[in-house]
């Protein structure tokens, strides 16, 4: 497997516009994760899904976020309007989780955000 | 919720000497401690785990040691090289296999 697959890997854009992110799991994996990353509050968990259901978007920061996961392989965070502070790293993550597996959390290379 | 705290921020150690990184959790019903290396620019990725069950796990001039009475785990390595230099963060797991991090050591390792 190719492991995480993050698009884009780079993003610029101007306040106020649209960003979305992509992300293909590994297959087979039940769980999948964003989290975003900045030097001030370190690895924030926005959102996991289990079997392609949201079930904790405690840590989306706004209603300008949104995640969906519309199959098992595939799954987008969007940010409308962009803003600033939400330049970042977004990671996206996958993991098989139940039973004996060992929750080990597999990172795609992450998508820097910059917003203008 | 699960509450993790890591120490110290930065640790800043010279070639050849160890390095040890502490983590406190809150929540007695995790079971699963994994740690994550992150390399400048980079994707953090497992270097290391231990479960409840053990108190203590080695892997070469790495090795992790938990205390479940007192809720706390380090992080040990030995003889540092310059490539260790990177971004280690700490976690605890539950049963429901949602991990919550600390807040990352950034560990400089200076030749």
């Amino acid at each position: 497997d190719a492991g995480v697959i993050q698009s884009p890997r780079h993003e610029v854009t101007e306040m106020g516009q649209e960003v979305t992110l992509r992300c293909k799991p590994i297959s087979g994996h039940d769980y999948l994760f964003w989290y975003r990353q900045t030097m001030m509050r370190g690895l924030e968990l926005l959102i996991y899904f289990n079997n392609n259901v949201p079930i904790d978007d405690s840590g989306m920061p706004e209603d300008r976020f949104s995640a969906k996961m519309p199959n098992a392989s595939f799954s987008t965070l969007k940010i409308q309007p962009s803003e600033p502070r939400d330049s970042a790293v977004y990671f996206c993550a996958s993991s098989l989780g139940g039973g004996i597996n060992t929750g080990e959390l597999f990172f795609g290379e992450g998508s820097r955000l910059t917003v203008l | 919720g699960e509450n993790v705290e890591q120490h110290p921020s930065t640790l800043s150690v010279q070639e050849g000497d160890s390095a040890v990184i502490k983590c406190t959790y809150s929540d007695s019903a995790s079971n699963y401690f994994p740690w994550y290396k992150q390399e400048l620019g980079k994707r953090p990725q497992l270097i290391i785990d231990i479960r409840s069950n053990v108190g203590e796990k080695k892997d070469q001039r790495i090795a992790v040691t938990l205390n479940k009475t007192a809720k706390h785990f380090s992080l040990h390595i030995t003889e540092t090289q310059p490539e260790d230099s990177a971004v280690y963060f700490c976690a605890a797991t539950g049963g429901s296999y949602i991990p919550t991090f600390g807040r990352g050591t950034s560990l400089i390792v200076h030749p």
